[in-house]
């Protein structure tokens, strides 16, 4: 079944060390995003990738960086996590632009931070 | 004010009953709107979208839409205890814009 992967699930780390959360999808689509999503918030966009385009919120940490080597894989970076990065980190998939491209999710790699 | 709003409940309603979720938004350019169901400790789901004024139907879901009164609904007819869970409404500020503007979510419970 084509789907957005997300390894892992779950994630401990210490303060101040780096990490990296994957994604990769079967879906072929172009859009690639990461999300923050801490309890009871909306999920909040840091990035994401319009092809090999990279668009970065203007609120996203300089902490936090992202690659996508390839159509199917994109990588979040957390350069030095704090107390406050603890959180489920969403990686979500979009086919285009049209009016009716949705969102897909995977189901995310829940941060510690001890 | 926020771009998306919800009423975070918790929205308690008897199941076999009609759950009615709400949503405003702030930009009136807005195009798409996406209902995403999301269980605790788990990713967002997609319910539905709708991009046009009326009502959208599919199985036990509907949503409404209003473009004048910038006001989105979700009604879950025949509600079952499975539909408890956090509502999450989404927006798309135009065609063209790949990005979504979530709301807060409501978290709905059913009472068998």
């Amino acid at each position: 079944d084509a789907m957005v992967i997300q390894n892992p699930r779950y994630q401990v780390t210490q303060f101040g060390k780096p990490v990296t959360l994957s994604c990769s999808q079967t879906l072929n689509h172009n859009v690639m995003y990461w999300y923050q999503q801490k309890s009871s918030q909306a999920p909040k966009l840091l990035f994401h990738y319009y092809d090999k385009d990279f668009n970065n919120e203007a609120d996203t940490p300089d902490n936090f960086q992202s690659r996508r080597p390839n159509t199917s894989f994109c990588f979040l970076d957390i350069r030095s996590p704090g107390l406050g990065d603890a959180a489920m980190y969403l990686c979500a998939t979009s086919r285009w632009r049209g009016e009716s491209d949705t969102q897909y999710f995977g189901p995310g790699t829940r941060l510690t931070v001890l | 004010q926020k771009e998306v709003e919800q009423n975070s409940g918790p929205l308690s309603v008897p199941e076999g009953a009609i759950a009615s979720l709400n949503c405003t938004y702030s930009d009136r350019g807005s195009q798409s709107f996406f209902w995403y169901r999301q269980y605790s400790g788990k990713s967002p789901e997609l319910i539905m979208f709708i991009y046009s004024n009326g009502d959208k139907e599919d199985g036990r879901f509907t949503a409404q839409l209003n473009k004048a009164s910038q006001y989105v609904s979700l009604l879950i007819r025949d509600s079952q205890p499975s539909d408890s869970a956090t509502y999450l409404c989404a927006v798309r500020s135009n065609f063209g814009n790949e990005k979504l503007t979530f709301g807060t979510g409501t978290r709905l419970t059913i009472i068998p």
